[in-house]
């Protein structure tokens, strides 16, 4: 079955540390977003790209980095300049949209990162 | 801009209605509804593109407003599978979508 793929589902971060989140799609899909889920908040969106070798910052880049070297790949990095980064992190993926997000967004099923 | 949706919670019996509403302070010009179970990825319910139009998803429906910069979310006779978060994400020209933060639904027997 095609889904979307986030591994690990748990993750600690130490002090200083940068840690990555994977993110895979079999879906075909060429746009892939990365969301930042605080509790009481929704989702908000920290990268998003529409195309290989291409992304863009969202609404809360700062302290986050991304990839997009495969098709099927988006993955985040936690950085330490991120000095909040405990979250529940969701990756999503859809075909090429045009200007008016026209279409569905299919989720993975996240990953919860923590401070140690 | 973040659109507001109201009301945080609902709490139904198995069988009632309820209404939940997203507005924005942007023009929109497309609305998509998520439902997000606790700790499970959020799921595809609907996506409006047009002023006006409606969509229906099993007996969930949606309207769009376009006029008032609203969409509303309908759920009718709910069942348990019903119960959940529900989230609005609104899109303005060349914008990417903007969620709200979240209609929690619980329907109890």
């Amino acid at each position: 079955d095609g889904g979307i793929t986030q591994s690990p589902k748990y993750l600690f971060r130490k002090e200083g540390q940068n840690v990555t989140l994977s993110c895979e799609q079999n879906l075909n899909h060429d746009a892939m977003y990365w969301y930042r889920q605080d509790p009481g908040q929704g989702l908000r969106l920290i990268y998003y790209s529409q195309i290989v070798n291409d992304f863009q910052k969202g609404d809360i880049a700062e302290g986050y980095s991304v990839s997009r070297e495969k098709k099927e790949s988006f993955p985040l990095t936690v950085t330490s300049a991120q000095k909040n980064p405990t979250a529940f992190y969701l990756c999503a993926s859809s075909i090429a949209e045009d200007r008016y997000s026209n279409q569905p967004q299919h989720f993975g099923d996240g990953t919860r990162l923590s401070i140690l | 801009q973040q659109p507001v949706q109201s009301p945080q919670a609902v709490i139904l019996r198995e069988g009632e209605d309820a209404v939940i509403n997203c507005s924005s302070s942007k023009a929109l010009y497309s609305v998509h509804w998520y439902r997000q179970k606790h700790g499970e990825a959020p799921v595809f319910l609907m996506i409006l593109l047009k002023g006006g139009e409606q969509k229906g998803h099993e007996k969930i429906s949606a309207s769009f407003n376009e006029k008032k910069q609203q969409s509303s979310l309908y759920l009718t006779a709910s069942q348990l599978s019903y119960s959940g978060t529900y989230f609005c994400g609104t899109a303005d020209s060349w914008g990417k979508l903007q969620f709200g933060a979240g209609t929690q639904v619980v329907v109890t027997p």
